[in-house]
């Protein structure tokens, strides 16, 4: 069964440029989530997603991020216009059911997104 | 989000146990405890969870105070590849399944 496969794995953009970050959950999970670690920082939550539907976006920057998980596929992390500061590790995380707080996510190797 | 204080770095020698704690004074009766680990430019992992009972699996045992207002990872015979950040986690229903990282706390094993 395989884990959570994030690609690429690594991402260089220019300034201004856009960054799309895929995620395939494990299979059988329909529950998708992002992180997001700067340097020596831990990691931050970003958005939950379920197939089609975004439960909560309350960690996403108000502009230029946008997340979906639709019906087919994987989910996408897409930043436009991406700056310096936007250089980071994108993590997407699975879980199969909505347990509430007994839930455990598997996580996926991450992106590492460059911005020159 | 519940905030757990942790040590933000510990060390042991490998072959010996490690004992990680973790404070949540503020844990409400329906938080759940867990832990995960990072080990270095990979993704984290999770470790384990409990509400009140103590807890082992193959990787860990978790040790809850009775007030619940600490516990603690048990790693009983480290080795080098415990070498991680371990996370100490409140997970609560009202958070939607978003977790909350703090800093963590760095286990160094040395051989």
């Amino acid at each position: 069964n395989a884990g959570v496969m994030q690609n690429p794995r690594h991402l260089v953009r220019r300034r201004g440029q856009e960054a799309r970050l895929r995620c395939s959950p494990m299979k059988g999970h329909s529950h998708v989530y992002w992180y997001r670690q700067l340097p020596e920082e831990g990691l931050k939550f970003m958005v939950y997603l379920q197939k089609e539907n975004i439960i909560d976006e309350s960690g996403m920057p108000k502009e230029r991020f946008s997340a979906e998980f639709p019906k087919e596929g994987p989910s996408i992390l897409r930043i436009q216009q991406v700056v310096r500061g936007d250089s980071a590790a994108y993590f997407c995380a699975s879980s199969p059911l909505d347990r509430g707080p007994q839930e455990t996510q598997y996580f996926g190797p991450g992106t590492r997104l460059l911005v020159l | 989000d519940a905030k757990t204080t942790q040590p933000n770095s510990m060390e042991s020698n490998e072959e010996e146990p490690v004992h990680l704690p973790c404070n949540h004074s503020t844990i409400s009766g329906t938080d759940y405890i867990h832990w995960y680990r990072q080990l270095p430019s990979q993704g984290p992992e999770y470790v384990i969870h409990g509400l009140t009972s103590n807890v082992n699996n193959r990787m860990a045992s978790l040790a809850i105070a009775e007030d619940r207002k600490s516990s603690t990872l048990i790693l009983h015979r480290a080795t080098l590849r415990d070498a991680a950040v371990y996370y100490c986690i409140l997970n609560r229903g009202s958070t939607l399944g978003r977790l909350y990282f703090g800093r963590g706390t760095q286990l160094t094993v040395w051989p």
